[in-house]
Order: C-alpha cells, then structure tokens, then sequence
C-alpha cells in the first residue's frame, strides 16, 4: 500500500529553525516532492529530491534518505509569512508525474 | 511563468445538479490532474490525463467524470452533485518525463452542495 506520514501542525518563533519530516513506504519512487500552500491559495513547488541528501535553495533545504523511506523540508531564520501548510508528496516511476500527497504540515510562525 | 487557471473561485450547486468545474493551462503540458483537498486528509487524486482525450482513474474517481478534448483543457464533471462532495477541488498540469517536472497547481474551486 501507500502510505505517507507528516505531523498535522507544528508551531516555531520568527527567526528559528524549524524540521518538518516526513516519512513514506511504497514502492516504485521516483523522486519527493515538497509544495508550500498559504490558507485559500494553490500549492506552489519548493523542492524535488530524488537522491540521497540535502538539496539547499536559499532559506529552505530538503533532505532525503531512500533506504529509510524518510524526508524532511528545514526552514532556516523564519518569517512570518513562512506560516503556511507544508505538503510532502511522492512521485511513482510509472510515469505521468503522478503524485501521492501526505495530509499537510501546518506551520504557525509566531513573533 | 505556468498558469493554470481554475472557472471559478467559488460554486454552489444543488444536490442531483449536474457540475462542471474547468481548467485550463497555457504551457503546453501533456499531463493534467484534478485533484479534491479536504481538512486532515490532504489532496487526493480523483482522475488525471496524459494527451488529449486518454484519461486515467485516480485513487477516488467514483460520481466524477472528466473530458480532454484540446490540450489545454482538462474537465471534471460531478454526474449528481452529492453534500459529500462539498469540498475544494484543484487542478493540475506537468510536463511528461523523469526528473524534476513539478506539478503546476490552479488557485481552486472551493465547491459546496446544498
């Protein structure tokens, strides 16, 4: 089966650092995705792994290990517009790009 | 920059209506999606398409249809409106390929059945 786990909310100060992981077991990976979705809006693309490490774009980095089916999204020196929903999602190699998302991480940021 | 735009913000429907909700992108894109997003149970794939008029079932496609006649266009179509499909719908389009080809998401419908 498919099955990908996220924590529903985490909180953090302005500022800080904070982990959101996520852990995945299926089969058939072709790579992770990591969406940002702020309250009303779509979805917009932050990050794609598809080897073991850390891939680092600015103030978030995203990090994968493929043998221990786990993820997460680091958010360095928080704003407060960095409040928002933090989706995990996880591509199939059988083609069509298609995705299976986990339920959200939703991040409050707090002055 | 992709634009994939969604019909409307906001629909209410009757129960038994039948409901059309509309996407269109203007990036070419071979693959489209429609997804439903509803609280602790984050998006879920209702069907998705791959060229024009080839369709595939997602993971919950019962009482939707959809229709690919151009490229452009992807069209999701609720048969007879039910409350439990009250819930905010998204579409979606990529390119084909492997590598890093992220899906492209519309603002959202957000759908109520009364």
């Amino acid at each position: 089966g498919q099955n990908i786990d996220q924590p529903t909310e985490m909180t953090a100060t302005e500022g800080a650092i904070v982990q959101i992981n996520c852990t995945y077991q299926t089969s058939g990976f072709n790579g992770l995705f990591w969406y940002q979705q702020h309250a009303g809006e779509a979805p917009t693309f932050l990050s794609y792994n598809v080897l073991d490490g850390l891939e680092e774009k600015g103030r978030f980095s995203s990090f994968l290990s493929r043998s221990k089916g786990y993820s997460y999204l680091l958010l360095k020196e928080l704003q407060m517009k960095d409040s928002a929903s933090y989706l995990c999602a996880f591509m199939f190699s059988g083609g069509y790009n298609k995705l299976i998302f986990g339920a959200g991480t939703r991040l409050a940021v707090h002055p | 920059d992709v634009k994939v735009t969604q019909s409307s913000r906001y629909l209410v429907k009757r129960t038994g209506e039948k409901v059309f909700l509309e996407c269109v992108q203007d990036m070419d894109h071979e693959n489209m999606f429609w997804y439903r997003q509803d609280p602790g149970l984050g998006l879920r794939l209702i069907y998705f398409s791959y060229d024009v008029k080839m369709k595939e079932k997602g993971d919950i496609p019962e009482g939707y249809s959809v229709s690919r006649e151009k490229k452009e266009r992807f069209s999701l179509i609720l048969e007879s409106a039910s409350t439990n499909q009250t819930s905010m719908y998204l579409c979606a389009s990529s390119s084909p390929g492997v590598g890093n080809q992220p899906q492209h998401f519309g603002d959202g419908t957000r759908l109520s059945i009364l």
